[in-house]
């Protein structure tokens, strides 16, 4: 199974927003909605920021917003504030019944 | 407060074997789906395996097929990796993920602070 497709980094100045992509093929991201989306800060676990494409976990910011398209997936950080700075890995849902990571996406704020 | 804490990681020699435990508190293993994640040094993570709520559907990664084996015990709310066969390119943080529902999506809500494995 091939690790979904992210770009390798991403910035942007505080308070703009930001989109990072998530490309995998109709047997996972295109397939289901099941598309999760998490960040992670060095030396920490990473975090569940969106769920089920566009779904946000209790006590996350609604400054993260996730949508589907095809077989790519975004999150949007709107409003980007210095402690937004954190790696970001998608993940999907797979028709062989697994989970896939996408290749992550590390996000700078100038 | 729901939390998973991993143990047994530590070095081993290649081809050797390894079990990782991954006890859960205040929730039920039984309730919830839950996953082995890592992360190699500096790299991305990779799903390993994932074990349904009522333990009838595991899956696994290619890269771990036939090698590991995901088990649990209900009674002491404890699941573990069997990791056999290990190789080098399995050195990485075990994360142990439990996910926020019944079945295996994806969507892991609460984590572990990881054990470390090394194979050399």
């Amino acid at each position: 199974q091939s690790a979904l497709t992210q770009p390798a980094s991403v910035s942007g100045s505080p308070g703009q927003s930001i989109t990072i992509s998530c490309t995998g093929t109709s047997s996972d991201v295109g397939g289901y909605n099941y598309v999760s989306w998490y960040q992670q800060h060095p030396g920490k676990a990473p975090k569940l920021m969106i769920f089920d494409v566009s779904n946000r976990p209790s006590g996350v910011s609604n400054r993260f917003s996730g949508s589907k398209s095809g077989n790519t997936a975004s999150l949007t950080i709107s409003g980007l504030q210095a402690e937004d700075e954190a790696d970001y890995y998608c993940s999907s849902y797979t028709s062989s019944s697994t989970v896939v990571f996408g290749t992550g996406t590390k996000v700078s704020v100038l | 407060e729901v939390q998973v804490l991993e143990s047994g990681g530590g070095l081993v020699q290649p081809g050797g074997s390894l079990r990782l435990s991954c006890e859960a508190s205040a929730f039920s293993i039984s309730t919830y789906a839950v996953s082995w994640v890592r992360q190699a040094p500096g790299k991305g993570l990779q799903w390993v395996s994932g074990i349904s709520g009522n333990g009838a559907l595991t899956s696994y990664a290619d890269s771990v097929k036939g090698r590991f084996t995901f088990s649990r015990d209900n009674s002491k709310n404890t699941l573990y990796l069997q990791m056999n066969s290990l190789r080098a390119d399995d050195t990485a943080v075990y994360f142990c993920a439990k996910g926020e529902g019944y079945y295996t999506r994806g969507a892991f809500d609460m984590w572990g602070q990881g054990t470390m494995v090394t194979v050399s």
